[in-house]
């Protein structure tokens, strides 16, 4: 089974100062129509998450473009490049296991265990 | 703008079981994979079942197969999952989303508590 690893899962930041997270799998993640179906959500305390980056680089339209994320094979990274204070939450990496949409595999999703981002 | 919004939680004895529904608005539902995705208090996100876009194929985690059931019904926009023999591990907060891998939706959860 894949197994993903985020570091840090604690990250004090202080504001205006950029931040990173790392998402690393036990195996490469390219799929074999060449896409990584690897996504970033974002958990704001109290709410359900939200998908905040798809395939690995790609923002959803309500994202601030400080927000970027990175990557390939087994090691992604999500990146602000400016935190602000509404940027406070939960982070998690989630994986679709090859293959995707069709056939799966067992199991087919993944979630890292989360980086909880607040305000130093 | 594309929505879902869960119901039908609650707290239950072991053993019982519940039914949980998702209704959906703003896109064709019919298109759609759909999967439960829940999350323990306190703790992070555990994909639950997914059922393809037509309902030939549905997926289970380990931990509920044969319990839970996943089912979709286009002509009401619904999605549900029939939970039987609840156990203390099932206590979670339950999300519906709306997708296979792209999970872009979520709704605002519904409260599932299992205990004695």
């Amino acid at each position: 089974d894949v197994v993903l690893t985020q570091s840090p899962l604690s990250l004090p930041v202080t504001l205006g100062q950029p931040a990173s997270i790392s998402c690393r799998s036990s195996q490469s993640l390219v799929y074999r129509d060449g896409n990584i179906y690897l996504n970033w959500f974002q958990q704001r305390p109290g709410q359900s998450p939200r998908r905040l980056i798809y395939k690995v680089s790609n923002r959803d339209s309500w994202v601030p473009d400080r927000f970027s994320g990175s990557g390939s094979g087994t090691d992604f990274t999500l990146k602000i490049s400016s935190v602000e204070a509404e940027d406070v939450g939960v982070y998690y990496c989630m994986v679709c296991i090859t293959p995707c949409n069709g056939l799966m595999q067992w199991p087919p999703f993944t979630f890292g265990p989360g980086t909880k981002l607040d305000i130093k | 703008e594309a929505q879902v919004v869960e119901s039908g939680g609650g707290w239950v004895q072991p053993g019982e079981s519940l039914r949980l529904s998702c209704f959906a608005s703003g896109f064709i539902f019919k298109y759609h994979w759909m999967a439960w995705i829940r999350q323990a208090p306190g703790k992070g996100l555990e994909w639950v079942a997914h059922i393809k876009e037509d309902t030939t194929e549905t997926y289970y985690a380990d931990s509920v197969k044969g319990r839970f059931t996943i089912s979709k019904d286009d002509a009401n926009n619904a999605l549900y999952l029939q939970m039987n023999s609840l156990r203390a591990a099932d206590t979670a907060v339950y999300y519906c989303v709306r997708g296979g891998w792209e999970l872009d939706v979520w709704g605002q959860g519904t409260t599932v508590t299992v205990s004695s």
